[in-house]
């Protein structure tokens, strides 16, 4: 196991309320990154961070930010949720930038908003 | 700019069937090509992987061949269990390693 925790693992909410899903890694790796996973879709990188208050945006970035103040934690956030941002959202690690280096996954997230 | 298409599913086969998925891609340079496996309620696992042209990468039976000619990287297994039921998805990964591009998924079933 790569040592990734997500929390929650299920959330339901309403829309227009506040969501924070938490990534957790024990492997101390410098890259973190939060997917979604549509059906039909595969998975999409919302956002993506290369250090400690180093973010980025991917391919489906809108009504998302992301936060990382300690190597150990990358947090999504969706300020005011919407029914298209329910889905099963993962978070994934990466010792380095390098080309032939996999991608770890967590459990998931899966979120739905009412 | 970087994708991945794979084989449409379901895929239903029977016990010890051959399975082939196939999986191509488009990318500028040279990517890494992978493929995960994603078991209900559980995230993707690395399953293989291939790093440069003519590479076969191989695991638990399965195995996959680089083939840039072709820009393939189909995944097959010779004799597929009840316990290989599980989504598939091919992926490669960029020049600066920093993105990943994902195919759609395919979902096999194998019965008894």
């Amino acid at each position: 196991d790569a040592g990734i925790t997500q929390s929650p693992r299920h959330k339901v909410t309403e829309t227009g309320t506040p969501v924070t899903l938490r990534c957790h890694q024990t492997e101390n790796h410098r890259y973190m990154y939060w997917y979604r996973q549509d059906p039909g879709h595969g998975l999409r990188l919302i956002h993506y961070s290369y250090g400690v208050k180093d973010t980025d945006k991917g391919e489906v970035s809108d009504g998302y930010s992301v936060s990382r103040s300690k190597t150990e934690d990358f947090l999504l956030t969706l300020e005011s949720a919407t029914s298209s941002q329910t889905s099963v959202y993962f978070c994934a690690i990466s010792e380095s930038e390098r080309p032939n280096q996999p991608q770890h996954f967590g459990d998931g997230t899966r979120l739905s908003i009412l | 700019g970087n994708s991945v298409t794979q084989m449409e599913g379901p895929v239903t086969l029977s016990e010890e069937a051959f399975l082939t998925i196939n999986c191509t891609y488009t990318a500028t340079g040279y990517p890494s090509l992978f493929w995960y496996v994603q078991y209900p309620g559980e995230g993707l696992q690395l399953l293989l992987k291939a790093t440069k042209a003519d590479d076969k990468g191989s695991n638990k039976g399965f195995e996959a061949t680089y083939r840039k000619e072709t820009t393939s990287f189909h995944l097959e297994k010779g004799s597929v269990q009840v316990s290989d039921s599980a989504v598939y998805f091919c992926a490669l990964s960029d020049n600066t390693g920093n993105q990943f591009y994902f195919g759609t998924g395919t979902s096999l079933t194998v019965i008894p």
